[in-house]
């Protein structure tokens, strides 16, 4: 199994341009999440779904939008770019019971996006 | 959801038993407190959680005492490969299943030859 499946890996923007960020899971996991990594610091929330069909904000959802498109993706999407958002953003998902423990998240390996 | 306070670093010689101690003063009834450790350039990686006393998986020992306010994740004789940032993360349930963990700055453990 591949896990869960970010695209891009790496992406340069101008401030200003907008971009979507793909993320798919084959784990038929009920929730999903996105998370940003600045330099030196641990994760923060930006969105997630709790089921298909759900969207929440997190800690820091300003500047982001997302879609779930399906049980499998949830995307996350920049409007218009700002170097404030130079991150590495990582997206997850979970499925509470099964044998899983509650807080265990199964993680992408990050998209690198750096805003100029 | 409750800040957790962890050392920023840690150092250990291989082969030694590492104890990471984490606060959590403001531990609400409902939260499991749980481990990930991240190496770098990739996503951070489920190590153990639980919600009180002792829990231990093939990996790690979390010691959780009964006024909750910290716990000890224990790493039995570590290696070269252990060198990474380990994350103390506090969480609850945000509905139909989904859960909401905050992630501190974590404690980066350097295992010495």
């Amino acid at each position: 199994n591949a896990g869960v499946t970010q695209t891009p890996k790496f992406q340069v923007l101008k401030t200003g341009q907008s971009m979507t960020l793909q993320c798919a899971q084959d784990m038929n996991h009920n929730s999903m999440y996105w998370y940003r990594q600045d330099p030196g610091m641990g994760l923060r929330l930006i969105y997630y779904s709790a089921s298909e069909g759900t969207t929440d904000k997190g800690e820091v959802p300003n500047g982001y939008n997302v879609s779930r498109l399906n049980k499998r993706e949830f995307s996350l999407r920049l409007e218009s770019a700002a170097p404030s958002q130079t991150s590495v953003y990582f997206c997850a998902s979970s499925e509470a019971g099964r044998g899983r423990a509650t807080g265990e998240l199964f993680f992408g390996e990050g998209s690198r996006l750096t805003v100029l | 959801l409750a800040k957790t306070t962890q050392p920023i670093s840690m150092d250990s010689y291989e082969g030694q038993e590492v104890n990471i101690t984490c606060s959590h003063n403001n531990i609400a009834t409902n939260d499991y407190i749980t481990w990930y450790q991240q190496f770098p350039s990739q996503g951070p990686r489920f190590i153990i959680q639980g919600y009180k006393t002792k829990v231990t998986n093939e990996v790690a020992s979390l010691f959780i005492p009964a006024d909750r306010k910290s716990s000890t994740l224990s790493l039995p004789r570590v290696s070269l490969s252990d060198t990474a940032v380990y994350y103390c993360l506090v969480g609850r349930f945000a509905g139909a299943g989904s859960y909401q963990l905050t992630f501190g700055k974590g404690t980066k453990l350097s295992v010495i030859p």
